[in-house]
């Protein structure tokens, strides 16, 4: 069973330059997850998706950030303009898909971004 | 307070020794139980997974998880340098639009040959 892709591996960018991440979830998972992780500090949630529709955004920096999932696959997430820091490691996950009971959570290797 | 708390470490042990591992978590909706190994520029990948409270082991790793004190752990028996990597431990609870989840900070933990 293929894992969850993600891609670039690593993005170095300038401040206030605009910058996109793609997630590839594990087929057949209907719950996708974007977590910052900054050094030192444990995953963050920035966004959930279960197929199209986003189920919490509650901590994602709406000015600047934005994502989506087209026809409940694949996900993009867009950080613009960049900042000093949103320097972090960008992970994509996903969950089995049985909501709820059982559910483990599968993630990526995810995106190493550093804005000068 | 954070919904899991971790000592963040970092830890160092010769190789051999057992290493334990422990997180508090703040709420009692919590039923499920995970611990994640990060190795340096990885994502982290799921270690143990369990539902409610006792023992789940698993080869030299066992996860403890005390539902009335809510604290969890995780030994490692016979560590190897391999192990050298952070652990997270997390938790989540159920909804039918997906399970939220809630991680601790991660423990660096350094297996010395």
């Amino acid at each position: 069973e293929a894992g969850v892709a993600q891609s670039p591996r690593y993005k170095i960018i300038e401040k206030r330059q605009s910058v996109a991440f793609w997630c590839n979830p594990i087929s057949g998972h209907a719950t996708l997850y974007w977590y910052q992780q900054i050094l030192g500090q444990g995953p963050k949630l920035l966004i959930q998706f279960q197929n199209n529709g986003v189920v919490d955004d509650s901590q994602l920096p709406k000015d600047r950030f934005s994502a989506e999932r087209l026809k409940g696959v694949d996900s993009t997430l867009k950080i613009q303009p960049a900042k000093l820091e949103d320097s972090a490691v960008y992970l994509c996950a996903s969950s089995s898909p049985r909501a709820g009971a059982n559910e483990k959570l599968f993630f990526g290797s995810g995106t190493q971004l550093s804005v000068l | 307070q954070k919904e899991v708390e971790q000592d963040p470490g970092p830890l160092s042990v010769p190789e051999g020794a057992i290493v334990s591992l422990n997180c508090t978590y703040s709420n009692s909706a919590f039923q499920y139980f995970m611990w994640y190994r990060q190795y340096s520029r990885k994502g982290p990948e799921l270690l143990m997974y369990t539902y409610s409270s006792g023992n789940k082991e698993d080869g030299r790793f066992t996860a403890q998880v005390d539902k009335s004190s809510k604290y969890i752990s995780l030994f490692i028996r016979d560590s190897q340098p391999s192990d050298s990597a952070t652990y997270l431990c997390a938790s989540s609870r159920p909804r039918d639009t997906g399970n939220q989840f809630y991680f601790g900070t991660g423990t660096s933990l350094t297996v010395i040959p």
